[in-house]
């Protein structure tokens, strides 16, 4: 069975340009996650949707961020006006997650790594 | 806020030997932690996890201990191979109505030398 997938796996934007990033949850998975990876650091948590509903979006650093599930499926994550402190790996997680309080398992889609000039 | 983090960022190890990674974590409201292995290029990728309602957990070549009276998780890899060079991560789920989103650690570069 497929994992999670992220698209485009390499993305160069100019300062000011607007982004979307892309990702296909494993089939079936309730919940998911965006976080974001800086260079030699951990995943911070941006934002969390439980099937079509943003129930988190506590980690967005900015307005300028922007995540959607319309369909409770694929989900985009967008940033606009990209800066440079922008760049970083965008990683997209799922699990079964059933409840609120759920922890299953988070995999991993291999991530979109960003980079603004 | 409060924070996962790591003892030592790189671990040097030889074929065959058994490796320990640490962690420390700061929120006693954590009930679940877990371990993921990360190469460069790709997704962390799940290892092993454990509840706070336990001590102890084994996973093929893998264990992990949960001491909560010092609030410290490790991570023991049996006969270390040159597959197992990457980073790993500890994280940990705050538990309650978290909604699952998890508190990652730094990392430690572990490199396993044949």
């Amino acid at each position: 069975g497929a994992g999670v997938s992220q698209s485009p796996r390499y993305k160069v934007a100019k300062r000011g340009q607007d982004v979307a990033l892309r990702c296909d949850p494993i089939s079936g998975h309730v919940s998911l996650f965006w976080y974001q990876q800086a260079l030699g650091q951990g995943p911070e948590f941006l934002t969390y949707f439980q099937n079509e509903a943003q129930l988190d979006k506590s980690g967005l650093p900015s307005d300028r961020f922007f995540a959607e599930r319309p369909e409770g499926s694929v989900s985009t994550l967008k940033i606009q006006r990209t800066q440079q402190e922008d760049s970083a790996v965008y990683l997209c997680a799922s699990s079964l997650g059933q409840t609120s309080f759920s922890t299953d398992t988070q995999y991993f889609g291999p991530g979109t790594r960003l980079t603004v000039l | 806020g409060e924070s996962v983090g790591l003892h030592l960022p790189t671990l040097s190890v030889q074929e065959g030997d058994n490796s320990i990674i640490n962690c420390a974590y700061s929120n006693s409201a954590s009930d679940y932690f877990i371990w993921y292995k990360q190469e460069s290029g790709k997704g962390p990728q799940f290892i092993i996890d454990i509840r706070s309602n336990m001590d102890k957990r084994q996973g093929q070549r893998v264990t992990v201990l949960l001491n909560k009276t010092v609030k410290h998780l490790s991570l023991q890899i049996a006969a270390t191979q040159p597959g197992d060079s990457a980073v790993y991560f500890c994280a940990e789920n705050w538990g309650g109505t978290s909604y699952g989103k998890l508190t990652f650690g730094q990392g430690t570069i572990l490199t396993v030398h044949p």
